[in-house]
């Protein structure tokens, strides 16, 4: 059963960065693909962004390109999210996730509070 | 980017009721969709993958269906443990995108 775990959540102030970090047991990590998705508070599911099993290929949604960076250290199985030049609208939960069939695996989240 | 518009918003409904949620995409996405379904404070739960494909202990109440840009997902006899969010999301280009949600309300 695998197990999903983010970390590095917090309040920050606007235009700081931070990194978030999703730590994976009870599956082979590195043969998949990984995602980081959030929510702001009482919206909707938005995608991030996605790392291929290796690491090589990466996607970004629009929201996040130029500020999120994903990557990925395989030989501690974890996913990492570089966030920088946070806004207020950048506040919610962010979730990783496994993409097996689709997202199948997802870990319980991290509070992300960006505010003055 | 592909758009995914989800409708109702809001479904209000008895134990009981066979519910239907609609998902449109922009463009065609072929099957490449799924669906999930989100409690208060949880972790959103997959329920189908490639748009008719139960995931593993979801109850067969649960069905989805559609192709190209137009999907639903059934529930057959809808449950107190099914009242919650469902979301849809494609994976068919590079970057995915979640319909914005249907709040299954008890009526």
């Amino acid at each position: 059963q695998a197990h999903l775990v983010e970390s590095g959540g917090g309040v920050v102030q606007p235009g700081t960065s931070l990194r978030l970090s999703c730590t994976v047991s009870g599956l082979t990590f590195s043969t998949y693909a990984m995602h980081w998705v959030r929510q702001a508070p009482g919206k909707g599911l938005e995608w991030l962004a996605d790392i291929s099993s290796d690491g090589s290929k990466k996607n970004y949604a629009d929201s996040g390109k130029g500020r999120f960076t994903i990557s990925r250290d395989n030989g501690k199985n974890m996913v990492f999210l570089q966030m920088s030049s946070l806004r207020p609208d950048d506040t919610g939960v962010y979730y990783c996730a496994r993409e097996s069939v689709a997202l199948d695996y997802w870990g319980q989240g991290a509070l992300v509070t960006v505010s003055s | 980017d592909i758009q995914m518009t989800q409708s109702p918003s809001t479904l209000s409904a008895s134990v009981g009721d066979r519910v239907t949620i609609t998902c449109r995409a922009s463009e065609s996405i072929s099957s490449w969709l799924a669906w999930y379904q989100q409690k208060p404070g949880k972790a959103p739960k997959l329920l189908i993958f490639k748009a008719s494909n139960l995931e593993n202990g979801v109850p067969s109440r649960f069905s989805g269906s559609g192709s190209g840009t137009e999907f639903t997902l059934t529930i057959s006899s809808l449950q107190p443990d099914d009242f919650a969010t469902y979301f849809c999301q494609q994976y068919d280009s590079y970057s995915w995108t979640f319909g914005q949600g249907t709040k299954v309300e008890i009526k």
